[in-house]
């Protein structure tokens, strides 16, 4: 079985452009979560998408924003990019939405390397 | 969600157990403890997952405390393909969405 596929692996921009990242989880996995990772803050929530409805999301401004499709691809866009939005954005899938199963363990791509200059 | 406490570095001999320590000790009762871990460049890797018994996988072992404020995960024969960042996640059904929070890590280096 694939895995959580992310696309591009890696991407620079400019400030002030915008960047649509891509997530296709693994087949099956109807929940998709997304992060930012820096080296100084480690790895962060950004928001998790279930049956194409955002069901949580973590402490990031309106300019990261994300969807999920009716086969649980999802993409995370964000807009107006700042030097500081450079890091390593993480997709982790998982079979079910929250709950304490077994069911729940979040499988990760291997990322976007975002650089914005 | 529990708020987890790790050392930031650990050595280990290449053979050797590995003993990864996790301080949870706000974990709510029904707060699972996570551990995953991340090889450089890669996304983090799930390992093992635990509530209040001690679990053994093909990868690792769990022992959390009685009272479940600490748990350590055990490497029992440390490779250097094991050299990663390992990482004690609270999770928690929190209206029936997950959410979970890493903190730093542990960064293990398996020396030969």
């Amino acid at each position: 079985k694939a895995g959580v596929t992310q696309t591009p692996r890696y991407l620079i921009k400019t400030r002030g452009q915008q960047v649509t990242l891509s997530c296709s989880p693994i087949s099956g996995h109807r929940s998709v979560s997304w992060y930012q990772q820096t080296p100084g803050q480690g790895l962060q929530f950004l928001f998790e998408y279930f049956s194409e409805t955002q069901r949580n999301k973590g402490n990031f401004p309106g300019r990261f924003s994300g969807r999920q499709f009716s086969n649980s691809r999802s993409e995370m866009n964000v807009s107006t990019l700042e030097l500081g939005d450079s890091a390593l954005y993480l997709c982790a899938s998982s079979l079910d939405r929250g709950g304490i199963s077994a069911k729940n363990i979040q499988y990760f791509g291997a990322g976007t390397r975002l650089s914005v200059l | 969600d529990a708020k987890t406490t790790q050392p930031p570095s650990m050595d280990c001999a290449e053979g050797r157990a590995a003993n990864l320590p996790c301080n949870h000790s706000t974990i709510s009762g029904n707060e699972y403890v996570y551990w995953y871990r991340q090889i450089h460049s890669q996304g983090p890797q799930y390992i093992i997952h635990g509530l209040k018994n001690n679990e053994t996988n093909e990868m690792a072992s769990l022992i959390i405390t009685e009272d479940r404020k600490s748990s350590t995960l055990i490497l029992p024969h440390a490779t250097l393909r094991d050299t990663a960042v390992y990482y004690c996640i609270g999770r928690s059904n929190s209206g029936g969405y997950q959410k979970v929070t890493f903190g730093i890590g542990t960064k293990l280096q398996v020396i030969p």
